[in-house]
């Protein structure tokens, strides 16, 4: 157990819809990462925050938006959804930055399914 | 910008010793991490390397050359359940890049 968790574990939807995925870092880490894993692909990065502020964004689509609230959990936000959005969703938390060396601890993911 | 390159997929035999590779091009360089990950789960950390040279940790070691942009992942006494995807990645800024993994199958 990595000590990040994210909600929900499985999620079907339909297509044009809006979900939030929902994540809690490790006790004492200040950064959030996003990633998107579709089938047998790799890890894409999505968008990072460290303490509340947007710190780097990857490859995120305008439909996708997330947050790092005070308490530092951290929300995805995936609207008008389409059949390619299906994928696997990561969060990872990290003391400081990956800049830095600090290793990222990942959460189960939550798997999207657009039908 | 970073670029990463692994082996797509390799295959050993239980009790044996693979070695994966890793080359990276970075405009900056500061260290390499690799995680494993089974299918269908959450990337877990092996490593990190910052300086030249070999890291061992039980069965995994990592080695780094900076000079040449490499990095391997040893693996010794190869067990069923070290069959996964191993994944290399480094730093930009504040964020991971990871490479698309090398998908090891072992076998009995």
């Amino acid at each position: 157990d990595s000590g990040v968790t994210q909600t929900p574990k499985h999620l079907i939807t339909a297509t044009g819809q809006r979900v939030t995925l929902r994540c809690s870092p490790r006790s004492g880490d200040l950064s959030v990462y996003w990633y998107q894993q579709s089938l047998d692909q790799g890890l894409q990065f999505l968008i990072q925050y460290y303490n509340g502020e947007e710190r780097a964004k990857g490859n995120i689509l305008e439909r996708f938006s997330a947050q790092q609230f005070p308490d530092l959990h951290s929300e995805l936000n995936l609207s008008s959804l389409e059949l390619g959005d299906s994928a696997l969703y990561f969060c990872a938390s990290s003391r400081g930055t990956s800049g830095s060396g600090d290793e990222q601890y990942f959460g189960p993911g939550t798997r999207l399914t657009v039908t | 910008g970073q670029n990463i390159d692994q082996p797509t997929e390799m295959t050993a035999t239980e009790g044996a010793i693979v070695q994966i590779n890793c080359t990276y091009q970075t405009s900056g360089f500061n260290g390499l991490f690799w995680y494993q990950q089974h299918a269908g789960e959450a990337p877990t950390f092996l490593s990190y390397n910052v300086l030249d040279g070999l890291e061992e940790k039980g069965r995994f070691s990592s080695f780094l050359s900076r000079s040449k942009g490499y990095s391997y992942l040893l693996l010794k006494e190869l067990q069923m359940k070290d069959s996964a995807s191993y994944l290399c990645a480094v730093p930009q800024a504040d964020k991971l890049i990871f490479g698309t993994g090398t998908r090891l199958q072992v076998f009995p």
